[in-house]
């Protein structure tokens, strides 16, 4: 059955960076494009961007340009996502999503806490 | 960007009783070359990752109980929860994935 297993919670400081992984299994990681989705406290859920792991072509929300960026090693069907200049607003949960059109199998979610 | 507009915010249902959720789209998410409403929605617990339910605004996931319904086309959509269980409570969302960036509605609570 499709997985996908993310890292563990993380906390940094304001101004770090954080870098998150989710590794899939049970179908072809190539074939389908890998997006990320933050839930803020009190707050919806927000797409964050995307990735295509055949190709390494990124779209990334207009809110993160600039501080996130999304690879992957196909050699172990995972993908990353790195965000920078953490703010106390970037605490939140980060999904990641296998998108096939829309968001069937989610990731169970890596809580990124950004504290003094 | 679609902007997704759900109503209303919360509600309270009495169990056993019927709970409507709307959802309305900025422009039409009805794809021609799939014909199909590209409109899902999402049940989301405190602690877990959103749950698939609906997809082409009125398809229900495989396992999802038949008491959740969806319905509605072009820019208009609603989640109907036909008798009300008390491991429904949750937070609904309903979602474009007509285009890029996928967009949310801002979810609606459903309690008791």
């Amino acid at each position: 059955q499709v997985q996908l297993v993310q890292s563990g919670a993380e906390v940094r400081k304001p101004g770090a960076s954080v870098k998150v992984s989710c590794k899939t299994s049970g179908y072809t990681f190539t074939d389908n494009f890998l997006h990320w989705v933050r839930q803020a406290p009190g707050q919806g859920l927000q797409y964050v961007g995307h990735i295509y792991p055949k190709t390494g072509d990124t779209h990334y929300a207009e809110k993160f340009q600039g501080r996130v960026t999304m690879t992957t090693d196909t050699s172990i069907s995972t993908a990353y996502m790195d965000l920078t200049s953490l703010t106390y607003d970037d605490t939140a949960v980060f999904y990641c999503v296998r998108e096939t059109w829309y968001y069937a199998h989610w990731g169970q979610g890596t809580q990124v806490t950004v504290s003094s | 960007d679609i902007v997704m507009t759900q109503s209303p915010d919360s509600l309270a249902v009495s169990l056993g009783a019927r709970a409507t959720i709307n959802c309305k789209s900025s422009q039409s998410v009805f794809l021609s070359s799939t014909n199909k409403n590209h409109l899902a929605w999402y049940q989301v617990k405190p602690g877990q990752p959103p749950k698939l339910l609906i997809y082409g605004a009125s398809t229900r996931v495989s396992g999802v109980p038949d008491r959740f319904s969806g319905s509605g086309s072009g820019t208009d959509f609603s989640l109907t929860i036909s008798s009300l269980q008390a491991e429904d409570v949750s937070l609904y969302y309903c979602q474009q994935y007509y285009n890029i960036p996928r967009t949310f509605g801002q979810g609606t609570k459903v309690e008791i």
